[in-house]
Order: structure tokens, then C-alpha cells, then sequence
């Protein structure tokens, strides 16, 4: 499986938008990205995902670099609900297993 | 709205009990899945499911089984409960077509004493 690099930590500001980065270098071209979050006490959570362009939906924007080995979650408006672990997580087409890695935690303050 | 759901949110067992870990999901899922979650080692496969009455292994199998005799029902089995596997268990259930979204279940939180 191909790896991914996240930081371990971001902090922001509430109301603020959030670039929460990702790299994978290895990434091959029929990979997937996908990002999930875990709030506390809860199970972790689909985000979006991503191919090759960028994507929006209610929750979040990916943003996808042209050569696609990096990629970066955008939360356009921080709430305190939005502190979580975020990962990226890459999955092969066909291959159904995603690995977590330890994702980003991510700090809001008021 | 997926919905996944565990049977508990929290358990406490004795170390040899035979523990049941319940899951069931809503959305007709061909897929499903058996996690544990601890500090520092994230989440880690235990097993998991393509369909009815199939199982594959998953990175941590050993001390656990798993059945599935029914699509949206998939149980983990614990045959003799010890102390080390005292943890968080998530179920997820998963589409059966690229780009396989996971969905999860709140977690049971274990206790084996």
C-alpha cells in the first residue's frame, strides 16, 4: 500500500479556514485519495475523496496537486466540531482495505 | 444516511469469557470490517468480510474469529477473552464499488479483566 505523511498536530482558529496537508509520493495512477476523521469517542468518519481533480462537498474541499503527490483538505470555516483526527488514507482501485495511518490531530480554539 | 451499528458501547469480561462483538449495517454493503483502536498503534484490521459466509484475515487475526450468515449482520468472536485485548473495537461497512467508502459504527469499548 502506498504510504502517506501527515503532521502529527494543527491548530487553528475558529472561523478560520483549515489547510490540513498530505503527502504520498508513491502513489500510482488508479489510487484513490481519501481523507476520514475521527471526533472524539466516535468512529471515524468519511470526508470526501479525490482522483485526480478537485473536490467540494458540504463537509470539505480537497485539493488535488497536479503531479497528485500531495493533496490537502480544506475546512473553509473552523468550528469547535471540527476538531478531530484527520487522515489521508490512499486505497488501489480493486483493493477494497483501507490503512489508517496516525492522521493529524487537529486543535480549534475559540 | 448509512447506518452502522454496535451492539455495545461499552463491555467489561472476564479474561476467558467468551465475548460476542455485534454489527450490523442498513445499507445492503457487500463488505464489512472489524477494526481494533489503541493509543499510539491507530486503528489495525482484524478481519474481515466480502460477502456472506466469507471471511479473510485481516493484519491481526490471531485470539479472533468472525461470522457472517446473514449480509448485514457481521460478528466478532472473541473465543477466550484476555487482558491484551482489551481495546477499542470499530465495525465498518463499505460500498462494494471504487472508491469503497468506509462507514463506521461508534465503537465498543472492551474491558477484560
Amino acid at each position: 500500500d502506498a504510504k502517506t505523511t501527515q503532521p502529527n498536530s494543527m491548530e487553528s482558529n475558529e472561523e478560520e479556514p483549515v489547510h490540513l496537508p498530505c503527502n504520498h509520493s508513491t502513489i500510482s495512477g488508479t489510487d484513490y485519495i481519501h481523507w476520514y476523521r475521527q471526533l472524539p469517542s466516535q468512529g471515524p468518519e468519511y470526508v470526501i475523496h479525490g482522483l485526480t481533480s478537485n473536490v467540494n462537498n458540504r463537509m470539505a474541499s480537497l485539493a488535488i496537486a497536479e503531479d497528485r503527490k500531495s493533496s490537502t483538505l480544506i475546512l473553509h470555516r473552523a468550528t469547535l466540531r471540527d476538531a478531530a483526527v484527520y487522515y489521508c488514507i490512499l486505497s488501489r482501485a480493486g483493493a477494497q482495505k483501507l490503512v489508517f495511518g496516525q492522521g493529524t490531530r487537529l486543535t480549534i480554539n475559540p | 444516511d448509512v447506518k452502522v451499528t454496535q451492539s455495545s458501547r461499552y463491555l467489561v469480561k472476564r479474561t476467558g469469557e467468551k465475548v460476542f462483538l455485534e454489527c450490523v449495517q442498513d445499507m445492503d454493503h457487500e463488505n464489512m470490517f472489524w477494526y481494533r483502536q489503541d493509543p499510539g498503534l491507530g486503528l489495525r484490521l482484524i478481519y474481515f468480510s466480502y460477502d456472506v459466509k466469507m471471511k479473510e484475515k485481516g493484519d491481526i487475526p490471531e485470539g479472533y474469529s468472525v461470522s457472517r450468515e446473514k449480509k448485514e449482520r457481521f460478528s466478532l468472536i472473541l473465543e477466550s477473552a484476555s487482558t491484551n485485548q482489551t481495546s477499542m473495537y470499530l465495525c465498518a461497512s463499505q460500498t462494494g464499488a471504487p472508491p469503497y467508502e468506509q462507514y463506521f459504527g461508534p465503537g465498543t469499548r472492551l474491558t477484560v479483566t
